[in-house]
């Protein structure tokens, strides 16, 4: 079945570092979400992603789709405590809206 | 409406009882997903609705696993005789499936279960 892999599985930074985490499919994806999960809490949506190479900001947080639609990537400029958590992305493939989630990678911020 | 709601948050259940969770989305949206999540692991999908009909259903959910939304608004998700390894937080999300939002997922809280 359709796997997505997700890299780093753990991070831990110091404060006003950069930060990316990247998730891989082997199949063609027709899109990829990207949420945020806090400790104890539930998946936030952050981002979605449609085209081929598309590229999206929000403020420090940079997302990625890659040509080819099997790869994508959330940078984090600058990172601040605020940024602790778990972040997924979720994908589905072409006729179905059932996501797949990643295994997520769980950022620590050291102030 | 202040976002998707379940009930309950919590359940604790002997093994081999039967055991219903609800999940209300947020009103105007046609989709509902049920995921279950264990501990340092991502959402995993366990089934979507459009409206009332269940479009798909994972191959890895046993018989015991059930879902309905019987009118399209509120649905609920049934397992029968549970067994330890279904101890997990089960959560409901929501979506709209046309629009420029389409597809962006609400979740709710979810209903942390274990079975004793």
């Amino acid at each position: 079945g359709q796997q997505v892999m997700q890299i780093p599985q753990y991070q831990h930074v110091q404060e006003g570092e950069d930060f990316t985490t990247y998730c891989n499919s082997s199949t063609t994806l027709s899109n990829i979400q990207w949420y945020k999960q806090r400790p104890g809490g539930h998946p936030v949506f952050l981002i979605q992603l449609v085209k081929s190479g598309e590229v999206k900001k929000q403020k420090r947080l940079t997302f990625q789709f890659g040509e080819a639609k099997k790869n994508s990537s959330l940078h984090i400029t600058a990172t601040q405590t605020t940024d602790v958590g778990t972040y997924f992305c979720a994908a589905t493939t072409s006729g179905t809206y059932k996501y797949i989630f990643g295994t997520g990678t769980r950022l620590k911020v050291l102030a | 409406d202040t976002g998707v709601s379940q009930d309950p948050r919590h359940k604790i259940t002997k093994r081999g009882q039967n055991v219903t969770f609800r999940c209300d989305p947020i009103s105007e949206h046609n989709r509902l997903y049920w995921y279950r999540q264990t501990l340092g692991q991502g959402p995993e999908f366990l089934t979507y609705f459009q409206n009332e009909a269940q479009l798909e259903k994972s191959r890895l959910l046993s018989d015991r696993f059930s879902a309905e939304r019987p009118k399209g608004s509120f649905s609920t998700l049934e397992i029968q005789r549970t067994e330890q390894g279904d101890s997990a937080m089960y959560l409901c999300a929501s979506s709209l499936a046309h629009g420029g939002r389409a597809n962006e997922q609400f979740f709710g809280p979810g209903t942390r279960l274990t079975v004793l």
